[in-house]
This record gives structure tokens, sequence and C-alpha cells, in this order.
């Protein structure tokens, strides 16, 4: 299996825009969707974004996801900062010749 | 609306096997497409897939832990299985079951249920 890496932590002030970065270690990211899902203290994870770039009904359209070829990553993006974004965030994907499901290691977002 | 909830032991001796239950509503399990998935996460950690099983019965595991995992379901009583055997303390976790959606690029799990702590400790 390929890896998932994202940065250990990510801040901003309230209003302002942060990107999360999800680097795949072997393999184009561009064989296989990632989603993107947020997990607030104490709470189970939920879906922000499916499909590279989806976003599912009732996520605010302030979260956005898109992914780089050049770098073999994709990215989750968070505008106009609140507080409640304040969590923690994991990229997830698929492997392709075992159907197995890869997690990256979370990165924490801090709204500062 | 669709739920998931997980029921099982909280806390387990080491050797001793976990049996962890997903009872879900909402959906069905005889819908292609569309399977139940586990996935735990130690206190403080990432979050780790372990396995999850298609609406047609075929099944993946992870490969770290597909010797000790086997994951069932009963498709008219709305409920998935899991076992894990020779639970160690390492194992402790929260442990979450998720509808997994199998797209034809990637699965992946939407909506969670809530988790369930379980404790490994003699």
């Amino acid at each position: 299996n390929f890896m998932l890496t994202q940065p250990h932590s990510v801040s901003g002030s309230p209003g302002k825009t942060v990107t999360i970065s999800c680097t795949r270690s072997s393999g184009s990211i561009a064989s296989n969707y990632v989603q993107w899902y947020q997990q607030r203290p104490g709470s189970a994870p939920t879906t922000v974004i499916y499909e590279y770039n989806q976003r599912p009904s009732g996520v605010p359209d302030r979260f956005s996801g898109s992914i780089d070829s050049s770098s073999n990553s994709a990215s989750l993006t968070i505008s106009g900062l609140k507080t409640e974004d304040e969590a923690d965030y994991y990229c997830q994907s698929s492997d392709s010749s075992n159907l197995n499901v890869v997690f990256g290691g979370g990165t924490k977002l801090t709204v500062l | 609306q669709i739920t998931l909830k997980e029921s099982g032991p909280t806390l387990v001796k080491p050797t001793q096997t976990l049996t962890l239950t997903c009872s879900f509503s909402g959906f069905s399990l005889s819908t292609s497409g569309v399977g139940v998935g586990w996935i735990r996460q130690p206190p403080g950690k990432a979050l780790e897939w372990l396995a999850f099983i298609y609406w047609d019965d075929d099944k993946r595991y992870s490969p770290s832990l597909k010797s000790r995992l086997t994951i069932a379901k009963d498709t008219s009583k709305n409920q998935v299985v899991l076992t894990m055997t020779n639970m160690d303390p390492v194992d402790t976790a929260t442990y979450y079951c998720a509808r997994t959606i199998f797209g034809v690029l990637s699965s992946w799990f939407d909506p969670w249920g809530q988790g369930t702590l379980v404790t490994v400790s003699s």
C-alpha cells in the first residue's frame, strides 16, 4: 500500500484561508479518489469532501478539494475560517491493486 | 436518515476475542455499491481502517490485521459483526462502523457511527 502524508498541524485566523495537503507516496494521486473527513473533539468523523472535490449536502462551500498531479497531492482548502472549523482533518483514499483503504495521519487545525 | 451504532464490550482481557456489532438503519446491505466498514482510532492517534464487507458478501481486511479479523453480515437484521482475536493492550481504541460507498476509483465512509471505546487490560 501507498501512504498518505499530511502536515501534523496548521493554523489560521478567523476569516482567513487555510490549505491542508495530503501527499501520496507512490502511484498517481489521480488514480483513486481522495476524501476528507472532519473530526471535532469527542465526535465521530464526518465527510466534508468526497471524490476529490464533491461536497456532501450540508457542508458549506467554504470547504473545497483539489488535486495537484505535479506534487502528487490532494488539498483541502477552508476559506472564511470559523472557530467551529477547529478540528482534526483526515484524508483517505483506496489502493486499486487490492481495494484496501488508506488514511492519512491527520492534521490538527487551530483557529486562532 | 441513515444511522449506525456500535455495540460490544467496553473492556476485554489480553488474548481474548473481541466481538463488535454494528446495527444500522436507513439503508440496505443488499443494495449494489454499498457496504459497511470498520475503522478504529487509538486514543490521541489517527484513524486506521480495519475491514469492510460488500453488498455481495465480498470482504476486504487490513493487511496488518487480516489474520485476526473476521467480518460478517446479517442482511435481514441490518447488522454487521466484526471479530478480532488475540486482543492486546495496543488494540485499545475507539471502534467505528460506517456505511461504505464503493465507487469506481475509491471507497469511502459516510456516515459513521458514534464509536465505542474498547479497552484491553487485565
